[in-house]
């Protein structure tokens, strides 16, 4: 049973524009979520992270929402660039900056962005 | 080194034969994670070092994994008589004790191909 849940499997975009990613979750336990990057033959690469005392994030082009009530969470970015072509990991975790906690990731959306 | 550093990058190995895999994280990083990615999916925890303390081994598929970090630097993951299923991209990350915050950094996983 997945705990977190990335229902688009890919997403194009033009250059420009907003890219929107969304991802679910199950357990109430989580309460603090990561996004990962990661290009083909390559690890994964943080891109940005909420906890649940938050609602928004936002690092330079990048933001992520977080809807608790909804155990929804989304990143958009804004303008999107060829270079943000990759696949996008969301991931979580149940317990707030502790050594140790596992997370928990979704199967991944593949966001290209075409010029 | 700068980064995690994970070998070999490819490895074929025939079903039944033993494999070992290769992580060097960070300088100084505390914690140690093995993950697995299998083709399509998110990466899948493994198993968890604190130093040299294997403290949470419950991803482990099966007792066919074994991972060790004798000296709380370099870990080796090691797949007995291995099987098709067993064919992923395994993946090695490393934290400070508490950077929860900023995630783990990955390394390029090493792509294990059961034949």
């Amino acid at each position: 049973d997945q705990q977190v849940k990335q229902n688009s499997p890919s997403l194009s975009v033009q250059e420009g524009r907003i890219s929107i990613l969304n991802c679910d979750y199950t357990n109430s336990m989580f309460d603090y979520f990561l996004w990962y990057k990661k290009y083909p033959a390559e690890g994964p690469t943080f891109l940005i992270s909420i906890s649940s005392i938050k609602d928004k994030n936002e690092d330079g082009r990048f933001t992520v929402f977080l809807n608790k009530s909804a155990k929804h969470l989304s990143l958009h970015i804004v303008p999107s660039q060829p270079g943000d072509s990759a696949v996008y990991f969301c991931a979580a975790s149940p317990v707030l900056n502790q050594a140790g906690t596992a997370l928990i990731f979704g199967k991944g959306t593949t966001l290209s962005v075409s010029s | 080194g700068a980064g995690v550093s994970q070998s070999p990058r490819y490895k074929v190995a025939k079903r039944g034969q033993d494999v070992a895999l290769r992580c060097d994280p960070i300088s100084g990083h505390v914690s140690l994670f093995w993950y697995q990615q299998a083709l399509g999916q998110g990466p899948e925890f493994l198993t968890y070092f604190q130093n040299e303390a294997q403290l949470d081994k419950s991803g482990l598929p099966s007792d066919r994994f074994f991972a060790e970090r004798p000296e709380g630097s370099v870990s080796t993951l090691k797949i007995q008589r291995t099987q098709q299923e067993d064919s992923a991209v395994y993946l090695c990350a490393s934290s400070l004790a508490r950077a929860g915050y900023y995630g783990y950094t990955f390394g390029s996983g090493t792509r294990l191909t059961v034949v």
